[in-house]
């Protein structure tokens, strides 16, 4: 059974500070890694990981995948509160289907 | 559309009562799939359309639940005879092509409250 699991489950920063935050899987037929942020509705994309070593980036975050090791990784810098959200992890197999871990709860105080 | 749009937002019912949920994916995207997330947790997988072919059901904790896509654009999740656990957040995804490797984008979901 397809596993994704990410840490921590919650973090509270001050804006400007950096976060990263963890994602492991084990996903069968693995394909690529998906990170998505939620806040009050639904969830909205941010980037999708398929090769090892190579950081994607938008802004102040970015993202790489260790395909060796099975993680992935998303930093934010210079945090501000409009980060404030639950950051979503998923793995894509060989089913279409994404498998999610439970989320980090980040939340950027002034 | 420009995105997935669902509705109802939100839909409270009495245990017992049948309800229908709405998704309508983005233009053109072949692929769409319904996901329960439950309070305090990721997303989970609960079935799959490829164009109007429901290709994989699994997910679907009970014969309750039922899921159609009759033209191949808007799809419907009904649940029957509905129980306190099946409270949730539905959420519906669509994506380019049937490929592994295109970005599933989500509606806002319905969410769900069985009293």
């Amino acid at each position: 059974e397809d596993k994704v699991v990410q840490s921590p489950l919650s973090l509270v920063v001050h804006e400007g500070d950096t976060v990263t935050l963890n994602c492991s899987y084990e996903v069968t037929n693995f394909r690529s890694l998906l990170w998505y942020k939620q806040e009050k509705k639904a969830p909205t994309f941010l980037f999708m990981l398929t090769s090892s070593g190579i950081e994607k980036k938008s802004g102040r975050l970015s993202s790489i995948l260790d395909k060796k090791e099975l993680f992935s990784i998303l930093n934010i810098t210079a945090t501000q509160t409009g980060d404030s959200a639950i950051y979503l992890c998923a793995g894509s197999g060989s089913a279409r289907q994404l498998t999610f871990g439970s989320g980090t709860q980040l939340t950027v105080l002034p | 559309g420009a995105g997935v749009s669902q509705s109802p937002r939100y839909k409270v019912a009495k245990r017992g009562q049948d309800v229908a949920l709405r998704c309508d994916p983005i233009s053109g995207h072949v692929s769409l799939f319904w996901y329960q997330q439950a309070l305090g947790q990721g997303p989970e997988f609960l079935t799959y359309f490829q164009n109007e072919a429901q290709l994989d059901k699994s997910g679907l904790p009970s014969d309750r639940f039922f899921a159609e896509r009759p033209e191949g654009s808007v799809s419907t999740l009904k649940i029957q005879r509905t129980q306190q656990e099946d409270s949730a957040v539905y959420l519906c995804a669509s994506s380019t092509q049937g490929l592994s490797n295109q970005p599933q984008h989500f509606g806002d979901g319905t969410r769900l409250s069985i009293l």
